[in-house]
């Protein structure tokens, strides 16, 4: 199963974009990669997910790159109500062909007024 | 109402006590999920179930057990509580032909 890489910690000015980092070099080709949401200690939040297109939702982006190595989310306006902890996860599988999420330990976003 | 409700929200429990957790959810979703979190490690998978016959081990299943009362009933069983069981237990569930999960608000149960 493919893992993922973030950074621990970022910072945004509110009202900017939000630019959050993924690394997922052993990813396979028929594995996804899901955004999620943890605010404070809340249930996670699914956010969006992708295969190899660029997504968009009513909250976020998501680019992944060609090689699908790596991607980005993007929140276009961060508010205050977006400081959370935000997790990439890449699908693997269960038995047969459903899938399961592997967490890692996501990435900190404090949104500063 | 929410989705996907869980109780107790907060529990304490003393080591060899037994407790369960119970998650109900209203999407009509036959998939659903129990995972822990500790600081430090992420979210991890204890039990899954893809219909009410459908039940599986996740990567943490050793002290836990479930039972799949019905389509939109999960509950997870600690039959004897030892204190590195402290930790947030989150039930998820989603849709057979979606993929993303939803989750309820946790609950946080202490072992002493």
């Amino acid at each position: 199963d493919a893992k993922t890489t973030q950074p621990p910690s970022m910072d945004c000015a509110e009202g900017r974009a939000a630019n959050l980092p993924c690394n997922h070099s052993t990813i396979s080709g028929n594995e996804y990669v899901y955004w999620y949401r943890q605010i404070h200690s809340q249930g996670p939040q699914y956010i969006i997910h992708g295969l190899k297109n660029n997504e968009t939702n009513e909250m976020a982006s998501l680019i992944i790159t060609e090689d699908r190595k790596s991607s980005t989310l993007i929140l276009p306006h961060a508010t205050l109500r977006d400081t959370a902890v935000y997790y990439c996860i890449v699908s693997g599988l269960y038995a047969g062909n459903n899938r399961k999420l592997i967490w890692g330990l996501g990435t900190s976003l404090a949104v500063n007024p | 109402d929410a989705d996907v409700t869980q109780t107790p929200r907060n529990r304490i429990t003393k080591t060899g006590k037994r407790i369960m957790l119970e998650c109900s959810q209203t999407k009509g979703h036959d998939r659903m999920y129990w995972y822990r979190q500790d600081p430090g490690l992420g979210l991890r998978l204890i039990y899954y179930s893809f219909d009410v016959k459908d039940i599986n081990k996740g990567e943490i299943s050793d002290g836990y057990s479930v039972s799949r009362q019905a389509q939109a009933k999960f509950s997870l069983s600690l039959e004897s509580a030892i204190p590195n069981q402290t930790a947030l237990y989150f039930c998820a569930t989603s849709d057979t032909d979606r993929r993303e999960q939803y989750f309820g608000p946790g609950t946080r149960l202490t072992v002493t």
